[in-house]
């Protein structure tokens, strides 16, 4: 089966307000991961990467962290947006591998 | 979607037939991807491409066929051997020396 799972499959959360997306992976040589956010009916959209040698990676109201000891990755949105409803995917990269695997998905949605 | 163009974006089919699903990019990136995606599902790979001329298996390969005859071009057969062919099919291209995937819009396949 798939080495890259998610806690969650949905999330909802209030217009402002901060959310959170859990992912957990099972491959200790994963070097690199990656969160794609995919819209209804469309191809996914790169949002944010972190290598293996990294703790956090912070982007534009999002960051990313990385807890390998546990082997969880999470994706943290500020103050959320009605634009940022869509299901989002993390995604590793087997070491040495080129290619990625992708987990279930979450799919945040926002109340106004 | 960056240069990636899919086609054609809807597609019915009968059982028993072959239908082919074109991928196009002009990013000039050497690998080129295909993964499928079912409802509430993540992506799961079908073929690879990392070279013109040259192809590896994914997860799921299995009533699949691909060709890689030309760099911007890697078309995807969904055979009659497949045995659950509707999905959503992407397309994606790795840039040379980068780990993240960029996808094309994808294109949706229902058999009848």
């Amino acid at each position: 089966g798939e080495s890259v799972g998610l806690h969650l499959p949905t999330l909802s959360v209030q217009e402002g307000d901060n959310s959170i997306i859990n992912c957990a992976y099972s491959n200790s040589a994963s070097d690199y991961f990656i969160w794609y956010k995919q819209e209804s009916g469309k191809g996914p959209q790169f949002i944010i990467d972190i290598r293996s040698n990294m703790d956090k990676r912070q982007g534009q109201r999002v960051t990313v962290l990385l807890n390998k000891t546990v082997k969880h990755l999470s994706l943290q949105i500020a103050a959320t947006q009605p634009g940022d409803s869509a299901v989002y995917f993390c995604a590793e990269n087997l070491g040495g591998a080129q290619k990625l695997v992708f987990g279930q998905g979450t799919r945040l949605t926002i109340n106004p | 979607d960056g240069g990636i163009t899919q086609s054609p974006k809807y597609l019915f089919r009968k059982e028993g037939q072959n239908v082919t699903l074109s991928c196009e990019q002009n990013l000039n990136h050497d690998a080129m991807y295909w993964y499928r995606q079912d409802p509430g599902q993540g992506l799961r790979l079908i073929y690879y491409s990392q070279i013109v001329n040259d192809f590896q298996k994914g997860d799921i390969a299995e009533g699949y066929s691909v060709s890689r005859e030309k760099k911007e071009s890697f078309p995807l057969t969904v055979t009659s051997a497949q045995k659950n062919p509707t999905a959503f099919y992407l397309c994606a291209v790795r840039g040379n020396g980068a780990n993240v995937l960029t996808f094309g819009a994808g294109s949706r396949l229902t058999v009848l």
